[in-house]
Order: structure tokens, then C-alpha cells, then sequence
């Protein structure tokens, strides 16, 4: 069965440093999102992506973060400057169409910022 | 605004124990409702939903009903197995002012089923 994969699986990084987590979404699949999920706490919702544009963006997703799609197949999520706070569980989620209800979500990256 | 409260965990039970996990909802329209659950090492994988009132979503023996008078949609089993040890999610789906499908989870209850 298709699946969502996203890499790395848990990246340490210091504060003020740039990361970028990598998604493979499932290959006829349209639209895109990220959502993170601090220790603890709920999961939410960062951004949709569709058309090779942001299509919705929470309150979360300030300057310091972006996304795109490379080169066609890669989701990526760019934080340019991290910061302690910025900790969590960073899940990749993708659907086919608009009208059908099921996000496929990848296993998730640990963002660890120390 | 939209949101979704579950039973706090851990929750631990011996197999086959009957399974209950309480979620409630907050929202405006008519909202879909699903239930996701993360195996440990994986991503969060759709278990079941319901898309309107009286709904019961139903998959591998967990069943859940959408509750509008309640606003609930609990989760349950009637026999759980050591398989079944996962966070299990409630979620919500809703379509923002732009147009866009948005889920919103409650903060997830982690099942541990000893043998």
C-alpha cells in the first residue's frame, strides 16, 4: 500500500540553525500538510499546500517557516531559524482531491532544538 | 471555534477488556469526525469516521457514533488484544473561510493492553 515517508526520523539541531524536513507524499496525491505536535500537547495544524502554493496557513507558520515542492515529488519544511520552542513531532499529511476526507499521514520527525 | 477534547491516558487494560475512550467536540456546521490511531514508529493512520449525525464508523471491531445531541463520538471496543496498544486520536474536519479541508485533533490517549 502507498505510503507517506518523511525524513529524517528525528533531527537535533541548535538553536538559530536552519532545518529542513523532507516528505515523500504518495504519488498522484494533490494537496499537502504539515501539522507539529509539541510534547504533551495537541496536534496542529501548520499549512495546506496545493498547486504549488500555500493554500491555508495557521497562526503558527510565521516568517521563519516555508514550503514547497522542489523538484515535483519532495515536500519540504523549511525553519530558518530555530528556536527552542519549536520542538515537537512535525507530521507530513497528503489527500487526493478535495473532496474526499482521508489525509495519509507519514510516521513523523522529532525536531529536537537544543 | 473548532476543537476536540479526548479522555486524558494512559489508559491501561488487560486483553480482552471492553474499551471506551471519550471524546467530545466543539464546532460550527456539520463537521466530519475520525478516529486516527499512531502504532508505535508510524504515522497516524485513519481508523474510522463518520461524516453526519447517527453515523457509526466501524473498523476492526472499534466502533464510534457520531453524537450531535452530545456532541461526542467515543471510541469502542468490545474485546481489545495487545495489538491494539497505540495513541489513539479523535479529530474533526472542517472547511476554513478559504475553502480548505482542516483537521483538528484532540491531544491523543496512548492504549497499553497487557496480556
Amino acid at each position: 500500500e502507498p505510503e507517506v515517508t518523511q525524513t529524517p526520523s528525528h533531527q537535533v539541531t541548535q538553536m538559530g540553525q536552519e532545518v529542513i524536513l523532507r516528505c515523500v507524499p504518495i504519488s498522484n496525491h494533490l494537496y499537502f500538510y504539515w501539522y507539529r505536535q509539541i510534547l504533551g500537547q495537541k496536534v496542529e495544524f501548520l499549512v495546506s499546500f496545493y498547486n504549488n502554493e500555500i493554500s491555508e496557513k495557521s497562526e503558527i507558520f510565521d516568517d521563519q517557516f516555508s514550503v514547497e515542492r522542489p523538484d515535483g515529488s519532495n515536500f519540504t519544511l523549511k525553519i530558518r531559524s530555530t528556536k527552542l520552542e519549536d520542538s515537537a513531532m512535525y507530521f507530513c499529511a497528503t489527500k487526493w482531491g478535495q473532496e474526499t476526507y482521508e489525509q495519509y499521514f507519514g510516521p513523523g520527525t522529532r525536531l529536537t532544538v537544543t | 471555534g473548532n476543537s476536540v477534547t479526548q479522555m486524558e491516558g494512559p489508559v491501561t487494560l488487560s486483553e480482552e477488556a471492553f474499551l471506551t475512550i471519550n471524546c467530545t467536540y466543539t464546532a460550527t456546521g456539520y463537521p466530519s469526525l475520525f478516529w486516527y490511531v499512531q502504532y508505535p514508529g508510524e504515522g497516524l493512520q485513519l481508523l474510522l469516521k463518520a461524516t453526519k449525525a447517527d453515523d457509526k464508523g466501524s473498523n476492526k471491531g472499534f466502533e464510534a457514533t457520531y453524537r450531535k445531541e452530545t456532541t461526542s463520538f467515543h471510541l469502542e471496543k468490545g474485546s481489545v488484544q495487545v495489538s491494539d496498544s497505540a495513541v489513539y486520536f479523535c479529530a474533526l474536519s472542517w472547511v476554513s473561510n478559504f475553502g480548505n479541508e482542516k483537521l483538528t485533533f484532540g491531544t491523543g490517549t496512548r492504549l497499553t493492553i497487557i496480556p
